[in-house]
């Protein structure tokens, strides 16, 4: 497609539930991000894969958060036992290359945990 | 660590010209970044500079970069209601593995 996608747009669980959310990247886009955007804390990066490379996953908050890139391609983020402090819109970006490339961001999935 | 401040908001009337500005903290950042988000969209890349320059002029948008005092600002020409959103400032991180974002400047634009 022409730009990045993501699915669900929007997702309501319980918490305490396991959610996944996905990202399609750019065709031909070797790096790919997970931001967190929340009130208050503005826009958060959570984890940053290149390649094969082993992905910087220092912006995880806690070991409930989790994320693969499967073929180079198409990652998936997962919440294990989600808490209301998940609540929030995660956007995913991708880029040509790493290191200063320009990030093109898709439209998010807006995740509320009850 | 890495930090952007910007300030959280700004209200300006149709015509005028509107200033965002945004302090960053890593002077190694290749590039500076200004993105747009509009109500419930995601975020639109409006315009980058390349950290060895001073200035940028895209249309109605002029990017300023002054690398001593690490200050970005961005200038919208001729605002129109259309241009009202929250406005990003962001750096790379250190790694370059990630954009550290300032926390947005909510444009407010009134007719």
């Amino acid at each position: 497609g022409a730009g990045v996608s993501q699915s669900p747009s929007n997702k309501v669980t319980e918490k305490g539930k396991d959610v996944e959310l996905r990202c399609d990247p750019i065709s031909g886009h070797t790096a790919l991000y997970w931001y967190r955007q929340s009130l208050g804390q503005g826009l958060e990066f959570l984890i940053y894969f290149q390649g094969n490379s082993a992905p910087d996953k220092s912006g995880l908050p806690s070991d409930r958060f989790s994320a693969e890139r499967t073929g180079g391609s198409v990652s998936t983020l997962t919440i294990q036992r989600t808490q209301q402090e998940d609540s929030a819109v995660y956007l995913c970006a991708s880029s040509l290359a790493g290191l200063g490339e320009t990030q093109y961001f898709g439209p998010g999935t807006r995740l509320l945990v009850l | 660590g890495e930090d952007v401040e910007q300030s959280l908001f700004l209200s300006v009337r149709e015509g005028d010209s509107s200033v965002i500005n945004c302090t960053y903290t890593d002077s190694s950042s290749t590039y500076l970044y200004w993105y747009k988000q509009e109500p419930g969209a995601g975020l639109q890349l409006l315009t980058y500079i390349f950290s060895n320059m001073d200035m940028k002029q895209d249309q109605r948008l002029t990017v300023l970069l002054n690398k001593k005092d690490k200050h970005l600002s961005l200038r919208i020409a001729d605002t129109q209601t259309g241009d009202s959103a929250i406005y990003f400032c962001a750096e790379s991180n250190q790694a370059g593995t990630a954009l550290i974002f300032g926390k947005g400047t909510t444009l407010s634009v009134s007719s």
